[in-house]
């Protein structure tokens, strides 16, 4: 099944500054989603971007996906020490009409200095 | 609150000694699953199941079981559990698969096999 490849594998920096993570993928998607990982807790669903659009928005989380280059980015602006987290990117895939569920990459590792 | 309740949250046991995992949601969520997360390796699905009933092996089932006979549990079982199954599993559940609908996971379980 396909997987979600994040970039970096770990991010740090300054409160206040943007942050952005990267994910690319391998087949087609029905729509992939972002996920927030606090240090050995659930995930927690963050935004959810469909094949067809190409950005979207929720708070300080902005999302793109580029489908000819399988890929996708979260901005988060305006940081704060509260996003530290690891962040995933999770493909729900056509295969099957997409009951085999999400498949998840291996995250970035993001660090918010005070 | 809408939840999805797991337990125990940190389990040791020795190799070989059968074990269950509980998973609960009420939400009233067809689609559930089973996930691992190993370092380096991200979130691997172990099983899931689309509704009642209707369960469905993920990447990862060898050494695992699972049953849907309520839409509101589902249960992960380890008939003889060894170390290899030393892991973070996370159960999660969605309204439906396919459909575009973000994932509610559980808190997780910290498992030891020793």
């Amino acid at each position: 099944s396909q997987q979600g490849e994040e970039d970096p594998q770990a991010l740090s920096i300054q409160e206040g500054e943007n942050a952005t993570m990267n994910c690319s993928y391998k087949t087609s998607i029905n729509n992939l989603q972002w996920y927030r990982q606090n240090s050995g807790r659930g995930l927690v669903h963050l935004i959810l971007i469909r094949s067809n659009e190409r950005e979207k928005h929720s708070g300080r989380l902005r999302v793109t996906l580029d489908t000819s280059k399988k890929s996708s980015s979260l901005l988060i602006t305006a940081s704060r020490a509260a996003d530290t987290a690891s962040y995933f990117c999770a493909t729900d895939g056509w295969e099957g009409g997409g009951a085999d569920g999400l498949t998840f990459g291996k995250g970035t590792h993001l660090i918010i200095q005070p | 609150e809408a939840q999805v309740t797991q337990n125990p949250r940190y389990l040791i046991t020795v190799t070989g000694k059968k074990l269950t995992v509980t998973c609960s949601q009420n939400m009233n969520h067809e689609y559930m699953s089973w996930y691992r997360q190993d370092p380096g390796l991200g979130l691997r699905q172990i099983y899931y199941s689309m509704n009642v009933e209707v369960t469905d092996k993920g990447d990862v089932p060898e050494g695992y079981k699972v049953s849907r006979k309520e839409k509101r549990n589902f249960p992960l079982i380890l008939e003889s559990p060894s170390p290899n199954q030393t892991s973070l599993y996370f159960c999660a559940s969605s309204l439906t698969a396919g459909e575009g609908y973000g994932y509610t996971f559980g808190s997780g379980t910290r498992l030891t096999v020793v």
